[in-house]
């Protein structure tokens, strides 16, 4: 079946704008993560998903930062007030157990590239 | 404070030569641990896991990788490396599978 989606693929913003990135999870998958990758950085924890649930927001730098899952599907982020700071890679993945369970992995997407101009 | 290090930020071998790639985490309870490769303008993709058991773990593409507890290290080794290693490695560790931390990353670069 099909991966983790993203979209878009690349964005481009003026700052002070607001963006929405897209993450469509693996079919049924019941955890979905956020993170984002400054370049030449490892990916950092936004925040995660069970179902509909957000359970942990704590790695979201800022109250600018929003995400949501309404139905336990699809989820968007969105950046209110871009500033330059925000540029970097946004990286999406889903889970298939429940958060706090062993033996499943995450799998990642392409992530979305943000660049703030 | 949770964290984990990977040292070498670039690598440069030799096709058939042999690979290691160092991570070292800090934790505070037994960790589980993995390592993830990315190709440019692609997402992450998992090589291997460790979460009990024996700490030899085999994974994807001929990466293994080996656990060792009184070192808090867990380094990633493939014994003759092709051009199409040539990726971006991060380790990472966590509670489960929630919230990794990931390390800096090490980059590979593979001559022929």
């Amino acid at each position: 079946g099909a991966g983790v989606s993203q979209s878009p693929r690349y964005k481009v913003a003026k700052r002070g704008q607001d963006v929405a990135l897209r993450c469509d999870p693996i079919s049924g998958h019941v955890s979905l993560f956020w993170y984002q990758q400054a370049l030449g950085q490892g990916p950092e924890f936004l925040t995660y998903f069970q179902n509909e649930a957000q359970l942990d927001k704590s790695g979201l730098p800022s109250d600018r930062f929003f995400a949501e899952r309404p139905e336990g599907s699809v989820s968007t982020l969105k950046i209110q007030r871009t500033q330059q700071e925000d540029s970097a890679v946004y990286l999406c993945a889903s889970s298939s157990l429940l958060t706090g369970t062993g033996g499943s992995e995450q799998y990642f997407g392409p992530g979305t590239r943000l660049t703030v101009t | 404070a949770q964290s984990v290090t990977q040292p070498d930020i670039h690598i440069t071998v030799s096709e058939g030569a042999s690979l290691e790639l160092r991570c070292n985490y800090s934790y505070g309870a037994t960790p589980y641990l993995f390592w993830y490769v990315q190709s440019p303008g692609q997402g992450l993709q998992l090589l291997l896991k460790y979460f009990s058991g024996d700490t030899l773990v085999q994974g994807i593409k001929g990466f293994e990788a080996e656990f060792k507890r009184s070192q808090s290290s867990f380094n990633l080794r493939k014994p003759s490396v092709h051009w199409s290693d040539a990726a971006e490695y991060f380790c990472a560790v966590g509670p489960n599978t929630d919230k990794l931390i990931f390390g800096t990353g090490t980059r590979l670069q593979v001559f022929p």
